[in-house]
């Protein structure tokens, strides 16, 4: 299956400082990837799909102003989180598909903004 | 509105076997898959049925039946690393998936 490399796993950051995360799918052409952020003993919620040379497209309730998502290559998405404070810690996940049945994820960024 | 139902808590003994229930209503079905998830970490693939029936794979199986809206995820010789979480997803007419809460499985030795 496609290999999908999540960095950083942690950060902390202070508030009101921008945080970068970057989902590299190894081995596979993703047109597509998505954005999941999870609170504590939540499930997955999808923040936005990732669409490789066009604007991402968010769902609803999801600042785009405030989470900056670039997906320049087949290989790489961003998600930025900018002027982070507390209540947007949490741990933030990609995951690429690679079909209509199967999606692979990252492993995951556990951040903290303190 | 779309919903995934699942049991937010099981508690189980070591070696016994164990069924983890999934309700759905959801715009659309294109497959409902089941993933594990340990704390701290993404979650990973376990299962993906489209067509009624049981899927087996090992010591997990899955169960789905459409016109229910109903699937089960069936553990069995359970072990002290099956506890974590285990999430049931729908995806539906867009190809989106949708996420039950999932249910923290204890295994009690």
């Amino acid at each position: 299956g496609a290999v999908v490399s999540q960095h950083p796993s942690w950060v902390i950051c202070k508030s009101g400082t921008s945080v970068k995360i970057e989902c590299r799918s190894l081995d596979f052409q993703a047109t597509t990837m998505f954005w999941y952020r999870q609170f504590p003993k939540q499930s997955l919620m999808l923040m936005a799909t990732s669409n490789e040379g066009s604007k991402a497209t968010y769902e609803q309730g999801v600042e785009k102003d405030k989470f900056l998502i670039n997906h320049a290559s087949l290989t790489l998405s961003t998600l930025t989180v900018t002027s982070a404070h507390p209540e947007d810690s949490s741990f933030y996940i990609c995951s690429v598909p690679t079909g209509e049945t199967e999606a692979f994820f990252g492993q995951g960024t556990r951040l903290t903004v303190v | 509105g779309q919903n995934i139902d699942q049991p937010t808590e099981m508690t189980a003994t070591e070696g016994a076997i164990v069924q983890i229930n999934c309700t759905y209503q959801t715009s659309g079905f294109n497959g409902l898959f089941w993933y594990q998830q340990h704390a701290g970490e993404a979650p990973t693939f376990l299962s993906y049925n489209v067509l009624d029936g049981l899927e087996e794979k090992g010591r997990f199986s899955s169960f789905l039946s459409r016109s229910k809206g109903y699937s089960y995820l069936l553990l069995k010789e359970l072990q002290m690393k099956d506890s974590a979480s285990y999430l049931c997803a729908v995806m539906d007419s867009n190809y989106q998936l949708i996420w039950g809460a999932g249910t923290k499985l204890i295994t009690k030795p």
